[in-house]
């Protein structure tokens, strides 16, 4: 039991590339969101998907799109990276029943 | 208006004492949860403690309890007998709505940094 996977762990990315974040979680959560951790401002939320089939935005979801492929991955694409998407990305999940969102380990994202 | 306000970005304390963490946060919602994580040096969040807006008892899960102060808003992390390990940044966060609800999202604060001395 992995728990939350988020690959890969760091990146670089020039000003333009575009990527994508990978999200899995094994624990058949329904629920999956993307967060940014930016220092001294806590973490934001950028989208999330509340089940199979839906995503939704967050507070600052522009730059990004998401997909939620199956249960179990939910994924954040930089269509066109910039500076200022420079940060520490978070997935997390939730099953209904749990109060608790639990998080992967976070990549590590650096635009020049 | 910040939804979750934490006024400590630091915070020192001596191993084996206890300590208080604050959060105060503003919602018009009845229903809502907080949450407090807390985030170690090596960068993964870790889920500590949940307290329900119509919880009766204040939550306590080992060396952590949350006291919750409903007319001030107020959802303090109290750490009882700190380790050094216990240093790590602390966040505290907020659901609005309904827990069985799915819009199910947390607003965080800024986060607090405790450092434990031996």
């Amino acid at each position: 039991n992995a728990g939350v996977t988020q690959t890969p762990k760091f990146q670089v990315l020039k000003t333009g590339q575009s990527m994508t974040l990978q999200c899995a979680q094994d624990m058949n959560h329904n629920s999956m969101y993307w967060y940014r951790q930016d220092p001294g401002m806590g973490l934001r939320l950028i989208y999330y998907s509340a089940s199979e089939g839906t995503t939704d935005k967050g507070e600052v979801p522009n730059g990004y799109n998401v997909s939620r492929l199956n249960k179990r991955e939910f994924s954040l694409r930089l269509e066109s990276a910039a500076p200022s998407q420079t940060s520490v990305y978070f997935c997390a999940s939730r099953d209904s029943l749990l109060r608790g969102q639990y998080f992967g380990p976070g990549t590590r994202l650096t635009v020049t | 208006a910040q939804k979750i306000t934490q006024t400590q970005p630091g915070m020192f304390v001596q191993e084996k004492e206890a300590v208080t963490l604050d959060c105060t946060y503003d919602t018009s919602d009845q229903s809502y949860g907080l949450f407090w994580y807390k985030q170690p040096s090596s960068g993964e969040m870790i889920f500590l403690i949940y307290q329900g807006s119509y919880d009766e008892q204040n939550a306590t899960e080992g060396r952590y309890s949350l006291n919750f102060q409903k007319a001030r808003k107020s959802a303090n992390l109290v750490i009882s007998a700190s380790q050094l390990g216990d240093s790590a940044m602390y966040f505290c966060a907020m659901r609005e709505g309904a827990s069985g609800g799915s819009n199910y999202k947390l607003t965080f604060g800024k986060g607090t940094l405790l450092t434990v001395n031996p």
